[in-house]
């Protein structure tokens, strides 16, 4: 089945540093992917919409500007939050979709962030 | 507001009894259903899906779910739960590409 993946799986960082995360559809193109973030025990909360070669669609509450999205190609997306505090530190999600199968969601294994 | 609701936040069972997860959702017009399950440690993985025709569908591991259109549901069901199945369970709703997930329900099977 199609796979998706996320680098890096878990990352520590210094308040105030800025943290890149890619996701990538490994076997098919994805012309939208999702960002979610979990937060324990709780359910997946969608950050942004990302389109490919447009500019991300993000949720009420969520900060564009700190939670940087670029969708460069059909295989990968970019989530940089900006400036981590610690209340940054959570679950991050991202899933892409597969027009070419039925238009279901394929999620990546997720990156933990803590920030110090 | 629209919503997911998934009302077991936790279910304790065990081994060969049977399951049913209620999700419900408050979207009015088409809607995509999905659940989803998340084994300790790994990421989402897609158990079924519901987009037309049967609104019966049936998934992988033995589990099935029911779209029932005037109660705005999308049950979960497992006829006998293995120790296996012991995950954290997501019902998700696509509306118009916006996609909504419940808040989980934790299953825990005992052996």
């Amino acid at each position: 089945g199609a796979v998706v993946s996320q680098h890096p799986s878990w990352v520590i960082c210094k308040s105030g540093t800025s943290v890149k995360i890619e996701c990538r559809s490994l076997d098919f193109q994805a012309t939208t992917m999702f960002w979610y973030r979990q937060f324990p025990k709780q359910s997946l909360m969608l950050m942004a919409t990302s389109n490919e070669g447009s500019k991300a669609t993000y949720e009420q509450g969520v900060e564009k500007d700190k939670f940087l999205i670029n969708h460069a190609s059909l295989t990968l997306s970019t989530l940089t939050v900006t400036s981590a505090h610690p209340e940054d530190s959570s679950f991050y999600i991202c899933s892409a979709w597969d027009r070419g199968a039925v238009e279901t969601q394929y999620f990546g294994p997720g990156t933990r962030l803590l920030v110090l | 507001a629209q919503s997911v609701s998934q009302h077991n936040h936790h279910v304790i069972l065990s081994e060969a009894a049977s399951l049913e997860l209620g999700c419900n959702y408050s979207y009015g017009g088409t809607v995509n259903l999905f659940w989803y399950v998340q084994y300790p440690g790994q990421h989402l993985q897609l158990l079924l899906k519901y987009f037309s025709g049967d609104p019966l569908v049936k998934g992988i591991k033995g589990f099935e779910a029911e779209f029932i259109k005037s109660k705005f549901s999308f049950n979960l069901r497992k006829p006998s739960v293995q120790w296996s199945d012991t995950a954290e369970y997501f019902c998700a709703v696509n509306h118009n590409n916006d996609m909504r997930f419940g808040a989980g329900t934790r299953l825990t099977v005992k052996p």
